[in-house]
């Protein structure tokens, strides 16, 4: 069975520190794609990134950057100089090679204080 | 605009009493889902319907119905509804399967049942 563990239930950071939010998942599939969403306050889920099991680049967008390790099944989350407008649960999801089921980490929710 | 909808975005109902929730999309989309966010435990997929007259069971589909007879809607119906179904419900959407296509979500159903 699929599982993605977010151990980190919640993080508070400072404006401008950067933060690192952990994804560990398990799968038996050998093709599968991982993802990470970003729900605001706002309540609306943001997809931010998609990545197949076969694409081992780290991959950097802005402020974003995230590190995707086959070998500790995990796909984390980077936030540079952190703004308070990246307060938000942040969600790591995987799927399965038919991208039928999904399976959700439990979330972690980030605070960036000013 | 493109998007997905959900109607009614709040409700409270008692126990047992029959109720569907709408869901609709502008995109000719063919892949639609249902979810249920709950604390602590991230989002969980309900059902899912990869095109018109395909539907098929998520994680949790207990107590849960849907239908596709239209590919731009994707009803959730509650026939009997029960506490533990209060939730948080999404329904989303993509093009074709949600691995090469961004998966869009409405903006969510807070469901109380009492």
């Amino acid at each position: 069975a699929q599982k993605v563990t977010q151990a980190q239930t919640e993080i508070s950071v400072v404006e401008k520190e950067d933060v690192t939010l952990d994804c560990v998942y398990e799968t038996r599939d050998t093709t599968y794609y991982l993802f990470w969403y970003k729900q605001p306050p706002s309540g609306e889920l943001v997809f931010l990134i998609r990545r197949n099991s076969f694409d081992e680049q780290n991959e950097i967008s802005g402020r974003y950057s995230w590190n995707f390790q086959k070998s500790t099944s995990s796909f984390n989350f980077t936030i540079t100089a952190s703004q308070v407008v990246d307060s938000a649960v942040y969600f790591c999801a995987l799927s399965d090679n038919y991208g039928q089921n999904f399976v959700f980490g439990p979330g972690t929710r980030l605070s960036v204080l000013p | 605009e493109a998007q997905v909808t959900q109607n009614p975005r709040y409700l409270i109902t008692v126990t047992g009493k029959k109720l569907t929730v709408t869901c609709s999309q502008n995109m000719n989309h063919e892949y639609m889902s249902w979810y249920r966010q709950d604390p602590g435990l991230g989002l969980r997929q309900i059902y899912y319907s990869m095109n018109v007259e395909a539907t098929d069971k998520g994680d949790v589909p207990e107590g849960y119905k849907v239908s596709r007879k239209e590919k731009r809607n994707f009803p959730l119906i509650l026939e009997s509804p029960s506490p533990n179904q209060t939730s948080l419900y999404f329904c989303a959407s993509s093009l074709r399967r949600p691995l090469k296509d961004e998966q869009y979500f409405g903006p969510g159903t807070r469901l109380t049942v009492t």
